[in-house]
């Protein structure tokens, strides 16, 4: 299974935006690109997911590098309760759909 | 829509002991998964079902963890006897992707952490 590597924290001001990377060398033509975050005594929860071409939603924006070997998940204005840690994961059609989840990416905001 | 539901939130056994945890996936769902959160750790799956049969179970410690999803619908993982390293959150999800097919988010419930002293 393709691994993904995100550094282990980040800091950011509140309402200015946050751009957590994430590199997936590794990476195969079937692999979607998946972010999930995690607040504190929570499930995770989905964000944004991608193939190729950069993805916006009402959470989040995926932009993928061209050759797919990394890739950014952009909050626009961070907001306290944006304050989670962040997972950066490949799921692929040619798996049973199992997420493998790293260590992921603490994101701290400061008010 | 309801999210996915699980029972109890929390729980406190001593070692040897057995424990068993509930999920209900959003309605509909055909995939449920366990998985195993570590303190400070992202969450391991543990076992996958497709409806009410198993897709992988390959990281389930099958001599003291099993788990079962009758009738396609709910769920019930069960650890006998348990052991000190079995504390951990217990997250419970499901999706909507058929087996093969798009890989559609998975919704996760809010977990059953597990103390065992």
């Amino acid at each position: 299974d393709a691994k993904t590597t995100q550094p282990n924290s980040m800091e950011s001001n509140e309402e200015e935006p946050v751009h957590l990377p994430c590199n997936h060398s590794t990476i195969s033509g079937t692999d979607y690109i998946h972010w999930y975050r995690q607040l504190p005594s929570q499930g995770p929860e989905y964000v944004i997911h991608g193939l190729t071409s950069n993805v916006n939603n009402r959470m989040a924006s995926l932009a993928i590098a061209e050759d797919r070997k990394s890739s950014t998940l952009i909050l626009h204005r961070a907001t306290l309760r944006d304050a989670a840690v962040y997972y950066c994961l490949l799921h692929g059609s040619g798996n049973t759909g199992k997420l493998i989840f790293g260590q992921g990416t603490t994101l701290q905001v400061k008010p | 829509e309801a999210g996915v539901a699980q029972s109890p939130r929390y729980k406190i056994i001593e070692k040897r002991q057995s424990v068993a945890f509930w999920c209900n996936p959003i309605s509909g769902h055909a995939t449920l998964y366990w998985y195993q959160q570590i303190l400070g750790q992202g969450p391991k799956l543990l076992i996958q079902f497709q409806n009410n049969g198993v897709v992988d179970d390959s990281q389930l410690p099958k001599d003291r963890f099993s788990a079962e999803r009758l009738k396609g619908v709910d769920s019930t993982l069960k650890i006998q006897p348990a052991k000190l390293e079995d504390s951990a959150v217990y997250l419970c999800a499901s999706s909507s992707s058929p087996l093969g097919g798009p890989r559609n988010e998975q919704f996760f419930g809010p977990g059953t952490r597990l103390t065992v002293l």
